[in-house]
């Protein structure tokens, strides 16, 4: 079965303080592995997608990085409006187009 | 925003009703979904769709059902309402023309309390 586990569940930041989140992942083939942010009251808004092992993709302060077996999520410098749920999904080998997403890690970012 | 519409945003009913929510897009997106989001199981599939008629179910697919007769349409029913679906609701979109293994794009839900 395939899954999806994101580390820590929740992180208090002070603004300024670089940090990362991890994303782990058991599958049987990898397709696409992507990144989200939501906001309270909000569905998920895309931020990355990273398909093979040494990739790395950049946006703001945000880099999204891959090995064969989890994705880190960096975040140098945030700043308060940062402060969010991000979540992992991962697209499998097997035709669907559909994700598989962990429960998310809860981003606060303190001024 | 990616052009969908979920309705209604906010639904209220009572156990044992049908519901039944939907979800529009103007993207002309082949791939529909919906999931569902509640606290400590994080976004689960219910139902997908990859075209006009063509379904297929997700991990909670039990009491729920879907029907895609348009492109641009995709409507989940409740049969019979409980209190374990009690929810927020979140229908998305992927695979525009000539895409492929392409991220999902959401919309913003709709909060099912179901008393």
């Amino acid at each position: 079965e395939d899954q999806v586990t994101q580390s820590p569940e929740a992180l208090r930041l002070q603004e300024g303080e670089s940090s990362s989140l991890n994303c782990s992942y058991t599958v049987s083939g990898l397709r696409g592995l992507f990144w989200y942010r939501q906001d309270p009251g909000k569905g998920p808004e895309f931020l990355f997608t990273l398909y093979s092992a040494g990739e790395e993709k950049e946006k703001e302060r945000l880099k999204a990085t891959l090995t064969k077996k989890e994705s880190f999520l960096h975040i140098t410098a945030p700043k308060p409006e940062d402060s969010a749920t991000y979540l992992c999904a991962v697209r499998t080998q097997g035709g669907s187009e559909k994700l598989v997403f962990g429960k998310g890690t809860k981003l606060t970012v303190n001024p | 925003d990616a052009g969908i519409t979920q309705s209604p945003r906010h639904k209220v009913t009572e156990t044992g009703t049908p519901v039944t929510l939907r979800c529009h897009q103007t993207e002309n997106h082949r791939y529909m979904y919906w999931y569902r989001q509640d606290p400590g199981h994080g976004l689960r599939l219910i139902h997908y769709s990859y075209g006009v008629k063509d379904t297929d179910k997700g991990e909670v697919s039990d009491g729920y059902s879907v029907s895609r007769s348009k492109t641009e349409d995709f409507l989940l029913t409740l049969e019979s309402a409980t209190s374990s679906q009690t929810s927020v609701y979140f229908c998305a979109i992927s695979g525009g023309a000539g895409s492929y293994n392409s991220p999902l794009h959401f919309g913003n839900g709709t909060r099912l309390t179901v008393t």
